[in-house]
This record gives C-alpha cells, sequence and structure tokens, in this order.
C-alpha cells in the first residue's frame, strides 16, 4: 500500500520533448509539492499545491506546468525539454496534524534523463 | 529566508558506535520545524525524526535522537549503536511558513555517512 507513488520511475528523453510525471498519494493529505533533486543531490521545492490550488511557485521556469485533478494528484508537465532539466524529481505530500507538526512525505522520486 | 547548513559531507563510522551528525540552521522565523531525512543508495527519502522550536525535549525515535540547541540554532541528528543499513545520505531540513500557512522546506546539502564493518 504504497503512500505517494510517481509514474514513471525513470524517463530518458531527448532535448526539446514535451514529458509528464504523474504523482499520487493515498494518505488524504491536503498538500502536496514537487522538490528537484540535482547531480549534486541538493533537493529544492518547486511547487506547492493545498486541495488543488496552486500555493508555491519557486521561480520555476514556465515550461514546467503542474496540474493538480483533484486533492490525490498532482501531475508534472515539462515542455520543450532541455539538458539541464536532467535530474530526479520528487513529489511530496503532508498534512497540518494536532501539535503544529507537518512532516512531508516523498515518493521513491521520477529520474529524469534528457539527451 | 531559511538556510540549513551541514558541514561534514561525508563520514565514516564504525559500526555499532554511534554518530552525530551536524546541522545548524538560520531563520528569522519565530515558529518553525526542524526535520532529518534519510536518503539510501536506492534514492528514496525517508523520514526520520521531527523538533519543533517550541518543544522543550529533544526528539527520539528508536536509534535516533535530535540534540536541539535553540540558542546556537543547530539541530544534530545523533544514532546510536549504528548499523550497516544506516549507509546513506543524510538531509538536514527546516520548514518555512508561507503566505498561506503551508510549509516548504529548505534542505541542506546532506552528509553522506558509510558505517564500516
Amino acid at each position: 500500500d504504497t503512500a505517494v507513488s510517481q509514474t514513471p520511475k525513470y524517463l530518458v528523453t531527448q532535448m526539446g520533448n514535451d514529458k509528464s510525471i504523474k504523482c499520487e498519494q493515498n494518505l488524504g493529505h491536503d498538500t502536496m509539492y514537487w522538490y528537484k533533486q540535482d547531480s549534486k543531490k541538493f533537493l529544492k521545492i518547486m511547487f506547492s499545491y493545498n486541495n488543488k490550488e496552486l500555493i508555491i511557485n519557486e521561480t520555476v521556469p514556465n515550461r514546467f506546468s503542474p496540474k493538480s485533478p483533484d486533492k490525490a494528484h498532482l501531475n508534472l508537465h515539462i515542455n520543450s525539454l532541455e539538458l539541464g532539466d536532467s535530474a530526479v524529481y520528487f513529489c511530496a505530500s503532508s498534512q497540518l496534524e494536532r501539535g503544529g507538526q507537518e512532516t512531508q512525505y516523498f515518493g521513491p522520486g521520477t529520474r529524469l534523463l534528457v539527451l | 529566508a531559511q538556510k540549513i547548513t551541514q558541514t561534514q559531507p561525508g563520514m565514516f563510522v564504525q559500526e555499532k558506535e554511534a554518530v552525530t551528525l551536524d546541522c545548524t540552521y538560520d531563520t528569522s522565523d519565530q515558529s518553525y520545524g526542524l526535520f532529518w531525512y534519510k536518503q539510501p543508495s536506492s534514492g528514496e527519502m525517508i523520514f526520520l525524526i521531527y523538533q519543533g522550536s517550541y518543544d522543550e525535549q529533544n526528539a527520539t525515535e528508536g536509534r535516533y535522537s535530535l540534540n536541539f540547541q535553540k540558542a546556537r540554532k543547530s539541530a544534530n541528528l545523533v544514532i546510536s549503536a549504528s548499523q550497516l543499513g544506516d549507509s546513506a545520505m543524510y538531509f538536514c531540513a527546516m520548514s518555512g511558513i508561507s503566505n498561506f500557512g503551508n510549509e516548504k522546506l529548505t534542505f541542506g546539502t546532506g552528509t553522506r555517512l558509510t558505517i564500516i564493518p
């Protein structure tokens, strides 16, 4: 019973193509996120959605467009892929808990390689 | 803006010894959360432990404990009785609050821990 799942796990594509990564969570969380992990393992927030509404957009090129059809799904579409887009993309979800803790649970990651 | 600093890019520790992974942070927020995640070679991000800024006691989860020193702005992870399976990248992270109250995580650069048999 996977909590946060992503598809595909690996994605190899040519420069200039358009691709999508899908994310689903079955935790009943209200908030979902996309993070990018670069080749030096540095993780950075890209987007956050709460109940299908965009909350955080961290100066990501507009070639990246997140879409949330419902609060359990947050997909990432990337247009005109560039070499520098090669990275691992992580989806995460969270819910505010009693006491103020809001732990983010991550999906397995999607390894994108642009050739 | 939040900033997380992990000054140890790599550590080698003998199996069964305790290990401390350093993390310092900087923030102007009064309320914040501190997290540690483990990333094994398989690539997934595994949540380990959380410390709230107003928690008076250090957090513990099994063999993991968080040595929280608020005045020094440090949140070191302590792993007791290390095991071979503890070999992984470890990330310290801090929660920030957006205008809508939802939190984003700011990550440090990570520490690669290797446990030696």
